[in-house]
Parts: structure tokens; sequence; C-alpha cells
């Protein structure tokens, strides 16, 4: 069945360091993916997406390409802020319209 | 603000008891989904609604049911509540489905079973 996994966290860095955070996903043809953020106390937010094949999804600084050859989609962004602090899910559209996410990576930018 | 809206923010309740969760969808958008996230299970999918109709269902618990009215509002209603319904429960709506879904989410109802 369809899957995704996540790198576990929390991730902490210095503020203006590299982030990157591993997402792979198990399924069968080749799925819309996405990055959801969900910031302290709040719900989900969707942060970026992509529909196909080496298809690359950016909002606010975040990237990230789809990968069919590794079933990746890998979250980047050059120079992190605390303000981007947060809980990170990627997740994948499944049969039937559902969002299949991965258990989520906490990170933390400290000053 | 996504333009999804829950209520309440927070409900604490007892084991036994049942419970009533409401979602209004964003203008336009037909269809509605339920997730709840737990520390266990992580964020799982629970039911698909379109327009009035049940469209799919995840691993939702038979105590669990949900419906969508015709002003497109849904709600969950949860029932004989354990210790381990104890979760955030989040209402998503979008206007299509298909692979360009893009599901917009409230900010989610906090219960807590006693």
């Amino acid at each position: 069945g369809n899957s995704v996994t996540q790198m576990e966290g929390p991730v902490t860095l210095s503020e203006e360091a590299f982030l990157t955070i591993n997402c792979t996903y198990t399924a069968t043809g080749y799925p819309s993916l996405f990055w959801y953020v969900q910031y302290p106390g709040e719900g989900l937010q969707l942060l970026l997406k992509a529909t196909k094949a080496d298809d690359k999804g950016s909002n606010k600084g975040f990237e990230a390409t789809y990968r069919k050859e590794t079933t990746s989609f890998h979250l980047e962004k050059g120079s992190v802020q605390v303000s981007d602090s947060a809980v990170y899910f990627c997740a994948l559209l499944g049969g039937y319209n559902k969002l299949i996410f991965g258990a989520g990576t906490r990170l933390a930018v400290h000053p | 603000d996504s333009g999804v809206t829950q209520t309440p923010k927070h409900l604490i309740t007892a084991t036994g008891q049942r419970v009533t969760l409401r979602c209004s969808p964003r203008s336009g958008d037909l269809s509605v989904y339920w997730y709840q996230q737990s520390l266990d299970q992580g964020l799982q999918f629970l039911i698909h609604y379109y327009n009035g109709e049940e469209r799919a269902k995840g691993n939702i618990l038979e105590r669990f049911s949900a419906q969508q009215f015709p002003d497109l509002h849904s709600e969950l209603n949860l029932s004989s509540l354990e210790l381990g319904d104890s979760a955030l429960y989040f209402c998503a709506s979008s206007v299509v489905t298909g692979q360009y879904n893009e599901q917009f989410f409230g900010p989610g109802t906090r219960l807590t079973v006693l």
C-alpha cells in the first residue's frame, strides 16, 4: 500500500543554517506530493506541492523536487529562520483523495 | 487563515460519552475530509464527503460517524468514547478532487477523554 517515510526529528539548527528534511514514499503510480507545516498550536498549512515527476514545488524559500527514480521528495531551505520552527509533514495523495502523511519532523531553529 | 472553521476548539469529556465536532468548509468547496492526529497513530484519514455523499472511509471506528449537510458543513460524531480517542481532529476541504486536489485544513478540535 501507499506510505510515506520521513526522517525522524527533532532537527535542531542555528539561524541561517541549511535545512534538509528527507522524505521517501511508496506508491502505485505517481501520486501528487505535498509538504504541510504545523506551527505550535495551529492547524496544518500547505507549504508546497508537486503533481508530477521532476516538478519542483517552492514557497517561502522552501523547495522540494519530485524524484521518481529515488521515490523521494526532500524538503530544503537555504537559510532557516527562528520563525520556521514547526513540525513538517510530507504527504502523498492516495486513492479516493485521501492524504497519507509521514510521521512528521519537528524543526527547532535557535538564534 | 485557511477559511475552514471548526468548533469547538477544545472539548473535554468522560469515557462513554458522545460528542459532535463541527466543520464549515471554505466557501465553494464541495469536499470535506476528516483526519485524526494522535501521538501513537500520527495523522490518519478518517472519512471523505463530497456534496453530501460519503466517498471514502479510512480507519474510522464503528463508534464514529459523519455526515455532510445540504449547506456543506459537516459533523463528526464520536460515541462510547474511550481514553484512546483523545486526539486532535482536523477537518479539511477542497474544491476539486483528483490529482490537483489541494486540501485546506481547519485549526482542529482537541478532544480530551478523561
